[in-house]
Formats: C-alpha cells, structure tokens, sequence
C-alpha cells in the first residue's frame, strides 16, 4: 500500500537535544497529522494541521504543514526520556490516513 | 476508560484456522476504521464504516477477511483460513464525524500465525 516516506529512519540523541524529523510525499494533502506510537501500544495523535503552511504547536512539540502540501515537520524540544518511540506522520486521503514508514526516537540520558 | 477497546491483545493460532477480532470504538463516534500494522512499518488502511456500513475496502483485505459492524456500534474482523503472512498488529481506530482525520487508536490485537 501507499506509504510516505519520514526521514531520518532512527535518531539516537541525548536528553535536552532538540529533534527535528520531516515527512514527504508525492501526492498533495489537506490534511497532516503525527502520531506517537510506544511498544505494543496503538498509535497516538499529537498533532493535526489543515491549512498550508500552518505551524501548530503542543507542549514542546512543533509542527509544520508544508507550503507544497506534499511535506511535513515535526520538532521536539528539549528532548526527554518519555520521548522514546516510533513517530509517524499520516496524511489525510479522502477518509482515511495514509501513514509514513516512521522516525524511531531513542533518548539516552 | 472511554477509549478504543480492542479484544483479544494477543491471538496465537495455527494456519489455516479462523479467527476474529472485535472493537468498540469511543462512544458516538460514528467512523470506525481497521488498519494492519507489520514489523517496522506503518499502519496500512484496510477497511471502513460510517455507522454500520462498510464505505471502501483495501485492496490488502483479502477474500478471506471480512468485517461487519452490525448495529453501527462495535466491530469485528474475521480472518479465515489463516496464512503466516497475516502475522500482525491489528489496530481499530475511530472518529467523530466532525473531527476530519483526527483518528482515535485502540492498543490493537496482535495476531501470530504458526
């Protein structure tokens, strides 16, 4: 199935570092949202955008919808522990979410 | 606990038996959604209702899934004749009719066929 495509693939990175990770697509979306996944859980929503260009923020997360409306941006600050997981990004088609191949956070401290 | 349910957590079967998955979504959300989910990749779109009837189906469900949500509530779905590449996450997500995209996820039920 379709996916989009998130870089980086893996962040390894030290508590307190800020963390910037982006997702891309070939198709023009209405809609983006990132989800935060932890082991053996679902997936959950930490931000939804819809307007190009739009900057939404959640506690320290931040997050960016692409003037294009083929990309995304999602940056963490001060980065702590409980940050750890699979991040993924998803785009609205039709629907129903498409949703990115993921960014895996890993936070030493 | 108001969220998304999902039941089982963990199904172990041996191939080529059925079995099946069931959701109860968040109170008066009226869109429940099925996606699988694989090791290291994203959720993939299976299925939909709007109440109970099911708006469109992946090309990914098979002849050998099936899904119902019979009075507009709960969900199920049914895998039969399981093969080991069904092995997965099965995640259930649901929505408010006014809250575009915003999708709500159960933990999911994971599947192991042997």
């Amino acid at each position: 199935g379709q996916q989009l495509n998130q870089s980086p693939q893996s962040m390894f990175i030290q508590e307190g570092e800020d963390v910037s990770m982006n997702c891309t697509s070939s198709s023009i979306f209405n809609t983006w949202l990132w989800y935060k996944q932890d082991p053996g859980e679902g997936p959950v929503l930490l931000i939804a955008l819809y307007k190009a260009g739009e900057l939404t923020s959640n506690g320290r997360l931040t997050a960016q919808f692409g003037i294009t409306r083929k990309d995304s941006f999602l940056n963490i600050s001060a980065s702590i522990p409980s940050d750890v997981g699979i991040y993924f990004c998803a785009g609205l088609d039709t629907d129903k979410l498409i949703f990115g191949t993921g960014t895996r956070l890993q936070v030493f401290p | 606990d108001t969220g998304v349910s999902q039941d089982p957590r963990h199904k172990i079967t041996k191939r080529g038996q059925n079995v099946t998955f069931r959701c109860d979504p968040i109170s008066e959300h009226n869109r429940l959604y099925w996606y699988r989910q694989t090791l290291g990749q994203g959720p993939e779109f299976l299925t939909y209702f709007q109440n109970e009837a099911q708006l469109e189906k992946s090309r990914l469900l098979s002849d050998r899934f099936s899904a119902e949500r019979p009075k507009g509530s709960f969900s199920t779905l049914e895998i039969q004749r399981t093969e080991q590449g069904d092995s997965a996450m099965y995640l259930c997500a649901s929505r408010h009719r006014g809250h575009t995209g915003e999708l709500f996820f159960g933990e999911g039920s994971r599947l192991t066929v042997l």
